[in-house]
């Protein structure tokens, strides 16, 4: 069974510009959430996806969007990239309601903004 | 507002050793609770799902406890490999939520000396 795959796996951008993350969840899983890691801040929540539909954002800017496929495949879109950007992005996939629901992770998105 | 702690934030053991790392949560509504293990520059590899039905889960060498009431889990691991070595994170999700959303804590680094 495929796991979670996250492309690329490193990104260089450079101030101001935009980019798209890209999230292929485990096959049969609706839900897919989107996580920011950085030294400073841990792993920050910033959206998920459940059948095309945002159920809920974290607390980050509007420059920060993202979308969901009818195939559940996901992206992310971060416009006018800061430096305060660059952080490991993270993907995860699970079926999304249940207790016992579990999320498997991919192997996260490198973005690096100078 | 749901926040998780990790302590210690560091730990450094010889091989061999059994060892617990503990993850607290102020908000006991809890739907489940997760143990995830990250290599540096690495995703998260999901480790144990502790329903909050449930009071503990084991996987190998690895026990996880929950006791939802005094907001705590700890993770057990027995005879540490040099393997071993990650950072640790539990994350929970809150039954309130209307969404799958994961709270971190900002994880444990484990070092198992040869």
């Amino acid at each position: 069974k495929a796991g979670v795959t996250q492309t690329p796996r490193y990104l260089i951008k450079t101030r101001g510009q935009q980019v798209t993350l890209s999230c292929s969840p485990i096959s049969g899983h609706r839900s897919v959430s989107w996580y920011q890691q950085t030294p400073g801040q841990g792993l920050q929540f910033l959206f998920e996806y459940f059948s095309e539909t945002q159920r809920n954002k974290g607390n980050f800017p509007g420059r920060f969007s993202g979308r969901q496929f009818s195939n559940s495949r996901s992206e992310m879109n971060v416009s006018t990239l800061e430096l305060g950007d660059s952080a490991l992005y993270l993907c995860a996939s699970s079926l999304g309601f249940g207790m016992n629901t579990e999320a498997f992770f991919g192997q996260g998105t490198r973005l690096t903004v100078v | 507002k749901q926040e998780v702690t990790q302590i210690p934030a560091a730990l450094s053991v010889p091989e061999g050793e059994n060892l617990v790392l503990n993850c607290s949560f102020t908000d006991s509504a809890i739907y489940n609770l997760q143990w995830f293990r990250q290599d540096p520059g690495k995703g998260l590899t999901s480790l144990l799902l502790i329903q909050s039905s449930q009071r503990e889960q084991t996987s190998g060498r690895l026990n996880a406890s929950l006791d939802k009431s005094s907001g705590r889990s700890t993770l057990y691991i027995a005879a540490s490999q040099p393997g071993d070595s990650a950072t640790y994170l539990c994350a929970v999700s809150n039954s309130m939520d209307s969404s799958y959303k994961l709270i971190f804590g900002s994880g444990t680094r484990l070092l198992v000396r040869p």
